[in-house]
């Protein structure tokens, strides 16, 4: 099976700019969760998708949203851009099993906000 | 709000030492407990997943603990070498947001 695949790997963004993220679950996931991460808040749970809803949400302002299409693929968007939005942004796919629960993580988006 | 707090921030190791991460958590309500390795720039790999009933998990040279009661849990890496050198982190899932929560990682140097 392929794992989790994001998309771009890397950005450069100005301030006051939008950006849109892109996270492609391992086949048969339905649950994906992105995570910022950055040098001072360590990872921190942005939020989390589940068959097309949003299922949870971190502590974060409403810049930042996101949402996920009818084959799991999801994807988050940041809007009016600021510094310290610059971090490694890192999505995770879950299967449904009762067992496991294991998350899979892709190799995240790396961000720059200039 | 749970927290997750790791010890030590950074350890330096000669090539062959046994060593000890730790991990504690303030919330003992988990669903279970995961350990990650990060590379430099890169992703998290997952390492070992111990569900809130079970003590430990081994896989090949990594072995994890868990005591759900006081909260703490140990991963025990042997025979260490240059290749592990890594950031580890732990992370429980639980609560009603049903989300990780991270600690801030033990960044490891095995030297040759």
């Amino acid at each position: 099976k392929a794992g989790v695949t994001q998309t771009p790997r890397y950005l450069i963004k100005t301030r006051g700019q939008q950006v849109t993220l892109s996270c492609s679950p391992i086949s048969g996931h339905r649950s994906v969760s992105w995570y910022q991460q950055t040098p001072g808040q360590g990872l921190q749970f942005l939020f989390e998708y589940f068959s097309e809803t949003q299922r949870n949400k971190g502590n974060f302002p409403g810049r930042f949203s996101g949402r996920q299409f009818s084959n799991s693929r999801s994807e988050m968007n940041v809007s009016t851009l600021e510094l310290g939005d610059s971090a490694l942004y890192l999505c995770a796919s879950k299967g449904h099993s009762p067992v496991t629960n294991t998350q899979y993580f892709g190799p995240g988006t790396r961000l720059t906000v200039l | 709000k749970q927290e997750v707090t790791q010890i030590p921030a950074a350890l330096s190791v000669p090539e062959g030492e046994n060593l000890v991460l730790n991990c504690s958590f303030t919330d003992s309500a988990i669903y279970n407990l995961q350990w990650f390795r990060q590379d430099p720039g890169k992703g998290l790999t997952s390492l070992l997943l111990i569900q809130s009933s079970q003590r430990e998990q081994t896989s090949g040279r990594l072995n994890a603990s868990l005591d759900k009661s006081s909260g703490r849990s140990t991963l025990y890496i042997a025979a260490s070498q240059p290749g592990d050198s890594a950031t580890y982190l732990c992370a429980v899932l639980g609560g009603a947001g049903n989300m990780l929560t991270f600690g801030g990682g033990t960044r490891l140097m095995v030297k040759p």
